[in-house]
């Protein structure tokens, strides 16, 4: 059964990196087609795509948050990576991270982890 | 990139049907059959109940349904029940240039 547990800090000051790990289990991020990506969910509102990742190294940002995310992973722990810039209170949000089976179909999501930016 | 256009909300009464549009472009929901739902109750992880416009996951209930014409497409819910109330998002992929995901603003369902 496909598993994701996202982790890293809970508290950032304004201008440090965000960096969160999701944890891939019961299945392998080297599989096929599927595409790895990162949501996110302000407290309050809606939910915005950051970005996915294939394991041939291609990835897709979204435009608005392009400059300032980057994503990655390591196949041999079955982790993925995301890293943003340059952060403020607007990236306070819950973080997840999920299985994209293409067309922005998450299937599979993470239960999220909180992100606080506050000095 | 603008957000999907979703109501902010939208109720109805048992058994009864309602619909949630998401209105979009040509260069997301009107250019290409990604479309997807999700259900999201509070506290809770989103749900994925749509895909590919009208396509539904294994599991879930075959009362929720999706369809599209032009840049608009819509989720049916019919037999509304008090376990659908619910945030519901539209999500397409979308193309400018570049390809990215883009996500409705959500719908309240309030079941009455």
């Amino acid at each position: 059964q496909l598993q994701l547990q996202e982790s890293g800090p809970g508290l950032l000051r304004p201008s440090e990196t965000l960096s969160l790990t999701c944890t891939v289990s019961g299945a392998s991020v080297i599989s096929g087609s599927d595409h790895w990506g990162w949501i996110r969910q302000p407290p309050g509102k809606g939910l915005e795509w950051i970005g996915s990742m294939h394991y041939s190294g291609a990835t897709n940002y979204s435009p608005s948050l392009k400059s300032r995310v980057t994503m990655s992973m390591d196949t041999s722990k079955n982790q993925l990576f995301l890293k943003v810039t340059s952060v403020t209170a607007a990236d306070t949000a819950a973080y997840y991270c999920a299985r994209d089976r293409g067309g922005g179909t998450s299937d599979v999501w993470g239960k999220g982890t909180t992100v606080t930016v506050s000095s | 990139q603008s957000a999907l256009t979703q109501p902010a909300s939208v109720s109805g009464s048992p058994g009864q049907s309602i619909t949630i549009p998401c209105t979009g472009t040509s260069s997301d929901v009107g250019g290409y059959n990604y479309v997807s739902w999700y259900q999201q109750h509070p506290g809770k992880v989103p749900k994925l109940m749509i895909y590919d416009v009208s396509k539904r996951p294994s599991g879930v209930s075959n009362r929720f349904s999706g369809s599209k014409s032009g840049n608009t497409a819509s989720l049916i819910i019919s037999g509304l029940q008090a376990e659908d109330e619910a945030d519901y998002y539209c999500c397409s992929y979308a193309y400018s240039g570049t390809s990215f995901v883009v996500f409705g603003g959500g719908t309240k369902l309030t079941v009455l």
